[in-house]
């Protein structure tokens, strides 16, 4: 079974709106961290947010927001005010506490974010 | 320099060819990384260090090398490589507080690997 879900290949939005791309794990351990991640065509990995799995609140970043509900085991990540540099490949990431001696991530496929003008 | 920086951009090899990918990190970490993204995969790990010691090889074939001779240079080095082994490669460091869930990877911008 995949341990990160993203179910949204390509996303559109309209510039200046907000975006929900969604993100869905599964785990047993207790705890665990959740991250986004951006790739432009560049291909440079740009890390945006994190969340750890005993944070009360959603974790906040300027225009990025993650809506994470414990007990659904997602985290979706809200992209507010979309620009067009927002364009690029989304990527969600998983650290498990049985990864702790490596610092492993588990990666889901992404999703395709694409802002129009 | 900052961040994560990796050279070359761009490599195109023949399979018998034998050539070494860099990543260099100049953010005091301790930790490196060797990912591979191929097309419609999800980041693959392959390697990690951990103080220059490796502390996991994430079943890749012997026909890449990793090197890490202190904790701000990492290389790769490819011999007799597959024509499937065509990817973009990536590099990453992290503070390596590994018991703590926060340890974030910050990534370099990859190297885009052809073999012919």
């Amino acid at each position: 079974a995949q341990k990160i879900t993203q179910t949204q290949p390509g996303m559109f939005v309209q510039e200046k709106e907000a975006v929900t791309l969604d993100c869905t794990y599964d785990t047993s351990d207790p705890s665990y961290g959740l991250f986004w991640y951006k790739q432009p065509s560049s291909g440079e990995m740009i890390f945006l947010i994190y969340q750890g799995s005993y944070d009360q609140q959603n974790a906040t970043e300027g225009r990025y927001s993650l809506n994470f509900q414990k007990a659904r085991k997602s985290a979706n990540l809200v992209i507010s005010a979309s620009q067009l540099g927002d364009s690029a490949m989304y990527f969600c990431a998983m650290r498990e506490e049985a990864n702790a001696n490596t610092g492993k991530l588990i990666f889901g496929q992404g999703t395709t974010l694409q802002v129009k003008p | 320099e900052t961040g994560v920086t990796q050279t070359p951009r761009h490599l195109v090899m023949g399979m018998t060819n034998k050539k070494s990918l860099k990543c260099e990190q100049h953010l005091g970490h301790n930790a490196m990384y060797w990912y591979k993204q191929s097309a419609k995969k999800p980041l693959e790990l392959m390697f990690v260090y951990s103080l220059e010691e490796r502390v996991e090889n994430n079943s890749v074939p012997s026909r890449f090398s990793p090197e890490c001779p202190n904790s701000s240079h990492l290389f790769l080095h490819l011999h007799t490589l597959q024509p499937e082994d065509s990817a973009l490669y990536l590099c990453a460091s992290s503070q390596d507080g590994w018991e703590e869930s926060t340890d974030t990877q910050y990534f370099g911008p990859g190297t885009r690997l052809t073999v012919l």
